[in-house]
C-alpha cells in the first residue's frame, strides 16, 4: 500500500497568516492526490482534487501544488473557519490511503 | 443538493454483524463510484471499500478484506456495507461518500454525515 505522510502533524497560526501543509508519498503518484477539510463533528469536505485543482465553491485562499511524491496545501490568508483538521488522499492506486492528518490551531 | 444518509450502525459484539446502509438523492447514483470511509474515534481517515457504478468492480483495505462486502442496488439509489467477523478495530465512524473522476484520479466529492458502529462486549 501507498504510504502517505504529512507534515507537521499539528500547527498553531494566527488569523491572517500564510500557512502549508505538505503531504509526502512512499512512491510517485503523479498528480493524484485529493486534500480534504475537516471541523469537529463534521464530514470531511473535499477542497482540492488532482493535486491543484480546486473544488467548486472553495475559497481561492487554498491552494495545492505539488507532483510525484511531494504536495503542498497553503493557505494564503487564515480565516477563522479555516482552524479544522486536514489530509491528503492518494488516488494512484487501492487502497486510496490518506495521511495522518494535520490539526491546524488557533496561535 | 447531494443528500447521503447514512443507518444502521450500533453496539456489536465481536465476532458479530451488522449491514450499514446509505440512501442517496440528489443525483443520478447509477453514474458514480461509491465509497465508504470510515474514522475510528479520535483518529484519521481510513478509505474501506469502492464500487464502480455497475457493482461490477469493488475493492477493498487489506484489513476488511474477507469480512466485509460493499454493494448497491442502484433500483434503490442505496450503497451497502455488510460487515461480518467484526472486531474493536472496526469500531469507527463509517461515512458514504459519492466518487467523482477528473484527469487525475478519483476524489471523494460528497459524504454524508455517517453513522458510528461500536464493537464491544
Amino acid at each position: 500500500d501507498i504510504q502517505m505522510t504529512q507534515s507537521p502533524s499539528s500547527l498553531s497560526a494566527s488569523i491572517g497568516d500564510r500557512v502549508t501543509i505538505t503531504c509526502r508519498a512512499s512512491q510517485t503518484i503523479g498528480r493524484y492526490l485529493n486534500w480534504y477539510q475537516q471541523k469537529t463533528g463534521k464530514a470531511p469536505k473535499l477542497l482540492i482534487y488532482g493535486a491543484s485543482t480546486l473544488q467548486s465553491g472553495v475559497p481561492p485562499r487554498f491552494g495545492g501544488s505539488g507532483s510525484d511524491r511531494d504536495f503542498t496545501l497553503t493557505i494564503s490568508s487564515l480565516q477563522p473557519e479555516d482552524f479544522a483538521l486536514y489530509f491528503c488522499q492518494q488516488s494512484y492506486t487501492s487502497p486510496f490511503t490518506f495521511g495522518q492528518g494535520t490539526t491546524l490551531e488557533i496561535k | 443538493e447531494v443528500q447521503l444518509v447514512e443507518s444502521g450502525g450500533g453496539l456489536v459484539q465481536p465476532g458479530g454483524s451488522l449491514r450499514l446502509s446509505c440512501a442517496a438523492s440528489g443525483f443520478t447514483f447509477n453514474y458514480y463510484w461509491m465509497s465508504w470511509v470510515r474514522q475510528a474515534p479520535g483518529k484519521g481517515l481510513e478509505w474501506v471499500a469502492n464500487i464502480k457504478q455497475d457493482g461490477s468492480e469493488r475493492y477493498y483495505v487489506d484489513s476488511v478484506t474477507g469480512r466485509f462486502t460493499i454493494s448497491r442496488d442502484n433500483a434503490m439509489n442505496s450503497l451497502y456495507l455488510q460487515m461480518s467477523s467484526l472486531r474493536a478495530e472496526d469500531t469507527a465512524i463509517y461515512y458514504c461518500a459519492r466518487g467523482s473522476r477528473g484527469y487525475h484520479g478519483d476524489y471523494l466529492e460528497d459524504w454524508g454525515q455517517g453513522t458510528l458502529v461500536t464493537v464491544s462486549s
